[in-house]
This record gives structure tokens, sequence and C-alpha cells, in this order.
């Protein structure tokens, strides 16, 4: 138990449907963060929500949607997603201040 | 551009002796570092960090050391174990403020033989 709780774990989605992928921190945390993880990249910085507001979109399509309706839960809304899409994705939070992320175990996109 | 690179895919060592994982940098704004393991199938987990301002800390069996001039960093694991088999990252944090844009490298798959 990490403390990061994500769902799904696993997602197989066609290119034209619309699915959310929830996170939710039982930590107490103020920063929450959505990272992507393809075959042999590095992780990728997605979006960072500081006090339920997005401080960084680091440069994400629109297809990708992130929604943090408080400091305990994020949300990233899927939508016409491409194949390419498929990843890992990645939920964490962190005390505002502090070097350490604390992460969920991901779900696992897959887009036909 | 790989802002923070691990150049070793995968690296092999028998149980019990000295496990060593490589990290370089690029940009010299980094104002600390982390390590984080992951198992498959699960996300990854903190396991150490450095300052920039030091050039080495260590928990146990594990030792991170830091070399600023070279923009190096290196994680030793000793004695290794087959449990410490895993995907290893090195992290680092840019720019400081209130959230941590953790930069991360590609990973080390590390595999302890018995």
């Amino acid at each position: 138990e990490t403390g990061v709780t994500q769902t799904p774990r696993h997602l197989v989605m066609g290119m034209t449907n619309k699915k959310s992928l929830k996170c939710e921190q039982h930590l107490g945390h103020n920063a929450m963060y959505w990272y992507k993880q393809s075959a042999k990249k590095p992780l990728e910085l997605m979006f960072v929500y500081n006090f339920k507001e997005q401080t960084e979109n680091n440069s994400v399509p629109s297809r990708f949607s992130p929604e943090c309706p408080n400091s305990s839960h994020l949300f990233l809304h899927l939508h016409t997603l491409q194949p390419e899409d498929s990843a890992l994705y990645l939920c964490a939070s962190s005390p505002s201040g502090t070097g350490e992320l604390f992460f969920g175990e991901g779900s696992r996109l897959t887009v036909l | 551009d790989q802002q923070v690179k691990q150049n070793s895919p995968s690296l092999s060592v028998q149980e019990g002796r000295i496990s060593i994982l490589n990290c370089d940098y690029t940009n010299s704004m980094f104002d600390y570092f982390l390590w984080y393991k992951k198992y498959p199938a699960e996300g990854p987990t903190f396991l150490i960090s450095i300052s920039s301002i030091k050039d080495k800390n260590e928990d146990g069996r594990f030792t991170v050391f830091l070399n600023k001039s070279a923009k190096h960093l290196s994680l030793h694991i000793v004695p290794s174990q087959p449990g410490d088999s895993a995907v290893y990252f090195c992290a680092a944090r840019g720019f400081g403020g209130a959230t941590n844009k953790l930069i991360f490298g590609t990973g080390t798959l590390l595999a302890v033989q018995p």
C-alpha cells in the first residue's frame, strides 16, 4: 500500500472512446502529478497540480485533459487517443517543498 | 535532449557483490537527485536521495555518490541481494519551487544472480 491509488490498473480503449483515469492519495500531500512511461523512454512529466491549481503542462496534447477537484484526487480524461499513446500512466503526490514523489502503481493503457 | 541519462540499460551482478548504477546529467542547476526502484507491475518507490551540496549519502546497503564537476552520480548497493533485482531510475529535481519537477533517466535493469 503506497498511499497513492490508481484506477483502473488496466484499460483498453478504441481511438474514438472517452475514458478517465483516476488517482487518489491519502497522504495529505498538496501536490499531484501525472507521468507517462513508454517503453525504453524516461518517465515523462505531463501535468503538475499544487493546491488544486495546475502549475505545469508539459506540452501535452489536448486529447489528454487533467482535472484536480481537490488535493486528494486527480483525474486524466482521455479522448480520441492514438495508438502511440499506449503507455503506463503514473500518478504521484508529494508534500510541497520536498524532493520525494510517492507513486501509484500505474494505469496500463492500450489504445487500439 | 535528455537531461538525465542512464547509459546502461541493464546490469547483472552476483549475490553478495557490489552493484554500481550510474547516471549522468547535463543541467548544473539541478539541486536534488533521487534514485527510485521499480518492480514489474508496481509504481516506482523512493530509495535514496542526495542534495547538490553533498557528495555522499548512505542508507544501509545503499550509498549515493555525487560528482558535481563531472555531472555524475552513482548508486552503490553492497552486498547485493536477489530482492534488489528491479529497474532503477535516476531522477533530478530542477529549479526548486513548491512542486517537484523530477526529470528521470530511462532506467537500468539490475539482475542479482543467486
